[in-house]
């Protein structure tokens, strides 16, 4: 497939577990955050996105949580299951540019 | 609906060749952005089109162009490539034209080796 890193940081869940996976984004003045998962050979995914005048958003078995007073967005998966294995991006973006600003990826692979 | 195409899927150059990458966003999608992904850099920002404009553009050299046809449809180019040009070069579309205001839908990519 796709090579997105090779020396991502992995989470290795239990499948029926919950996961989180965890990211720290870079510009205070952000205010706009998306989750993206990436499956080996296929571009990039939305999967859920924040806007800065929140802290949390449900949607289906996914929730992100934005904590902007240390610029940490997380994305928590329930039930984890085997076709959530993927790489998982963070990405901001400010209000005033058009373009999305990618974290590095986390890894998460699922254990049946 | 059809998704965001680009081709070709794969393909191999030499150093100083050039190259051109075709991307069709979804039907009634203006917007365009390019990405480049690399192993060591992650996904990077190369530009961004809505009707035929360059509204947005990354910190990459001048040998990385890119155009909009009045279709919507883009093309990148690199010219006089280099070894660490090889990556998956991605294409995004969206409605709005902005991140902010809606979802980017991702092509599959183009993934370049140069040799």
């Amino acid at each position: 497939g796709e090579s997105v890193g090779l020396h991502l940081p992995t989470l290795s869940v239990q499948e029926g577990d919950n996961s989180i996976i965890n990211c720290a984004y870079s510009n205070s003045a952000s205010d706009y955050f998306i989750w993206y998962k990436q499956e080996s050979g296929k571009g990039p995914q939305f999967i859920i996105d924040i806007r800065s005048n929140m802290d949390k958003r449900q949607g289906q078995r996914v929730t992100v949580l934005l904590n902007k007073t240390v610029k940490h967005l997380s994305l928590q998966i329930a039930a984890t299951q085997p076709g959530d294995s993927a790489v998982y991006f963070c990405a901001e973006s400010l209000g005033s540019q058009g373009n999305l600003i990618f974290g590095k990826g986390t890894k998460l692979s699922v254990k049946p | 609906k059809a998704g965001v195409t680009q081709t070709p899927r794969y393909l191999i150059k030499t150093r100083g060749q050039q190259v051109t990458l075709s991307c069709s966003p979804i039907s009634g999608h203006r917007s365009v952005s390019w990405y480049q992904q690399t192993p060591g850099q992650g996904l990077q920002f190369l530009f961004e089109y809505f009707s035929e404009t360059q509204r947005n553009k990354g910190n990459f050299p001048g040998r990385f162009s890119g155009r909009q046809f009045s279709n919507s449809r883009s093309e990148m180019n690199v010219s006089t490539l280099e070894l660490g040009d090889s990556a998956l070069y991605l294409c995004a579309s969206s409605l709005a034209g902005h991140p902010n205001t809606g979802e980017l839908f991702f092509g599959e990519g183009s993934r370049l080796t140069v040799l």
